[in-house]
């Protein structure tokens, strides 16, 4: 049981470029998130989907855009990279859907970006 | 003022100490409640998860949620160098789509 897979790992990218953050979890769960995680600030919301089919803007969402393809997965994409969004971004999701509640979060290991 | 409140540390302390996590926060319709622990370039795991108020025992760990203090502890017996790492409290509601969470305590056990 694989739990967040999230991929890459680390990437580096120039000012200016885009790229896409792949996330998948294989327990069936509704609600997916992406977080980013910067010293001293702790765990920032960017952007969530409470079910399939919708996706809802969390604390930071400026320069992200999400997709949620189907229940499985929740890409983050980065469309022109700026050092400020060098960080680790964490994907998570949980039971419960939409105005539901939720449990418990489970999270990826991560994935370490930088914009140079 | 933030959700969710907690000390950031850093805190150290001597295998075999006692430890003590805290969080406050101030929405009243908070009801689940969990502690991660965190690893160095690590993803956050789950350490325990409590609902409604009330306390849960897990083997070194216990968890306290006192919800009319709007207070949550986290307690560390027999602490062990392994247990170094930053811990996060996280809580929601019933009907939330969203986790709230602490910034983290650091946490170092010295042999």
């Amino acid at each position: 049981n694989a739990g967040v897979t999230q991929t890459p790992k680390f990437q580096v990218l120039k000012t200016g470029q885009s790229m896409t953050l792949q996330c998948a979890q294989d327990m069936n769960h509704n609600s997916m998130y992406w977080y980013r995680q910067d010293p001293g600030m702790g765990l920032r919301l960017i952007y969530y989907s409470a079910s399939e089919g919708t996706t809802d803007k969390g604390e930071v969402p400026n320069g992200y855009n999400v997709s949620r393809l189907n229940k499985r997965e929740f890409s983050l994409r980065l469309e022109s990279a700026a050092p400020s969004q060098t960080s680790v971004y964490f994907c998570a999701s949980s039971q419960g859907g939409l105005g539901q509640g939720r449990t418990e979060a489970f999270f990826g290991q991560g994935t370490r970006l930088t914009v140079v | 003022q933030k959700e969710v409140e907690q000390d950031p540390g850093p805190l150290s302390v001597p295998e075999g100490a006692i430890v003590s996590l805290n969080c406050t926060y101030s929405n009243s319709a908070f009801q689940y409640f969990m502690w991660y622990r965190q690893y160095s370039r690590k993803g956050p795991e789950l350490l325990m998860y409590t609902y409604s108020s009330g306390n849960k025992e897990d083997g070194r760990f216990t968890a306290q949620v006192d919800k009319s203090s709007k207070y949550i502890s986290l307690f560390i017996r027999d602490s062990q160098p392994s247990d170094s790492a930053t811990y996060l409290c996280a809580m929601t509601s019933n009907t939330g789509n969203q986790f709230y969470f602490g910034t983290g305590t650091s946490l170092t056990v010295i042999p």
